[in-house]
């Protein structure tokens, strides 16, 4: 069925370190693809989103490219912060239909 | 902020009483839905609207039910809370199509 697979966590790393979180979705058609941040005690904010195919989606230092022959949108970011702990959560839609998530990996950034 | 009220954002109430969660948006978007977030499942669909009087089940929707009589307003109702219930509780909205916001989100405890 559809669905997001995105790895489990925590995930933690010092600051400056290269971030990677994976997110594998299954989907038909074309789906949108998105990253959300979730900060702690907060509601879930837009990071950034890819519309079609090699597109690649970038915010605050984030990127994701959208691979459809790997169905994949990984998360990026060369150099974290300790202001990047959160969880982030890896998502699809397909027109007007509602957001499916991944599960959420948190991850925290010590100085 | 993207214009979304969600209230109460803590509730504690007794198992077999009623509950109704409230979400109130003053962006005139098209799609309201609601999600519920526990911890290692991400978030969950549980009702979605399409508009007025429109609304449709998600994944997790029994136990639940919804109502829209106007355009700003999706209410969540819990007919009977029972313990596995107890969740963080989101509404989001989107003027169609992608992007959706969410709201701050409601702590709802069942006891």
């Amino acid at each position: 069925g559809n669905s997001v697979t995105q790895m489990e966590g925590p995930v933690t790393l010092s600051e400056e370190a290269f971030l990677t979180i994976n997110c594998t979705y299954t989907a038909t058609g074309y789906p949108s693809l998105f990253w959300y941040v979730q900060y702690p005690g907060e509601g879930l904010q837009l990071l950034l989103k890819a519309t079609k195919a090699d597109d690649k989606g970038s915010n605050k230092g984030f990127e994701a490219t959208y691979r459809k022959e790997t169905t994949s949108f990984h998360l990026e970011k060369g150099s974290v912060q300790v202001s990047d702990s959160a969880v982030y959560f890896c998502a699809w839609n397909s027109g007007n239909t509602p957001l499916v998530f991944g599960k959420g990996t948190r991850l925290s950034v010590i100085a | 902020d993207a214009g979304i009220t969600q209230s109460p954002r803590h509730k504690v109430t007794e198992t077999g009483t009623p509950v109704t969660l409230r979400c109130h948006q003053t962006e005139n978007h098209r799609y309201m839905y609601w999600y519920r977030q526990d911890p290692g499942h991400g978030l969950r669909l549980i009702h979605y609207s399409y508009g007025v009087k429109d609304t449709d089940k998600g994944e997790v929707s029994d136990g639940y039910s919804v109502s829209r009589s106007k355009t700003e307003d999706f209410l969540l109702t819990l007919e009977s809370a029972t313990s596995s219930q107890t969740s963080v509780y989101f509404c989001a909205i989107s003027p169609g199509g992608e992007q959706a916001f969410f709201g701050q989100g409601t702590r709802l405890t069942v006891v």
